[in-house]
């Protein structure tokens, strides 16, 4: 089993949409979760960053940490054509810097 | 120049050649970190610098021989390698506090 699973998509959406990715882990010892943005032809970009379980809001962007079920998730309201990327989903255990990586979700949104 | 910057961005080479990718960060980091991001797998982290040591090496072949000189400089030299090695190369830099990791663009390599 890996130790952080997330469906590669591709996922396709129309320009508006409320986007949702997600992402499974395994060791419950994981605390902190990262999710990254890829653009084409570019390296990933820090997005969201939180610690343990709740709820985080930064415009647009609420990322989500359920700690019992092992489940993270990022949504995107008003998505838009410049939201279309790849979303990358990390954690680690503690502050080792060691991250654990998802495949990522390729999204596409349509205007 | 600011952030995370690689060098090349683009390298075709052949299974005999000897080449090097540069990274430099200018964002006062002390940590930095080689990725490799092939298609259909998760990022593979290589090696790991703390103020210029090396800390970390997951089992990287030899024919990858990283090299830091100070903490804004990170190099990836490479000889004899094969096909399966090309790849997005990724350099990215932290404080070594710190989680949070900056990314360059990467190079894209091909080995032919």
């Amino acid at each position: 089993q890996k130790e952080v699973e997330q469906d590669p998509g591709p996922l396709s959406v129309p320009e508006g949409a409320i986007v949702s990715l997600n992402c499974t882990y395994s060791n419950s010892a994981f605390q902190y979760f990262m999710w990254y943005r890829q653009y084409s032809r570019k390296g990933p970009e820090l997005l969201m960053y939180t610690y343990s379980s709740g709820n985080k809001e930064d415009g647009r962007f609420t990322a989500q940490v359920d700690k019992s079920s092992k489940y993270i998730s990022l949504f995107i309201r008003d998505s838009q054509p410049s939201d279309s990327a790849t979303y990358l989903c990390a954690t680690n255990a503690g502050n080792n810097r060691k991250l654990i990586w998802g495949l990522g979700t390729s999204l596409a949104v349509n205007p | 120049e600011t952030g995370v910057t690689q060098t090349p961005r683009h390298l075709v080479m052949g299974m005999t050649n000897k080449k090097s990718l540069k990274c430099e960060q200018h964002l006062g980091h002390n940590a930095m970190y080689w990725y490799k991001q092939s298609a259909k797998k998760p990022l593979e982290l290589m090696f790991v610098y703390n103020f210029k040591e090396q800390t970390e090496n997951n089992s990287v072949p030899s024919r990858f021989s990283p090299e830091c000189p100070n903490s804004s400089h990170l190099f990836l030299h490479l000889h004899t390698l094969q096909p399966e090695d090309s790849a997005l190369y990724l350099c990215a830099s932290s404080h070594i506090s710190d989680n949070e990791q900056f990314f360059g663009p990467g190079t894209r390599l091909t080995v032919l």
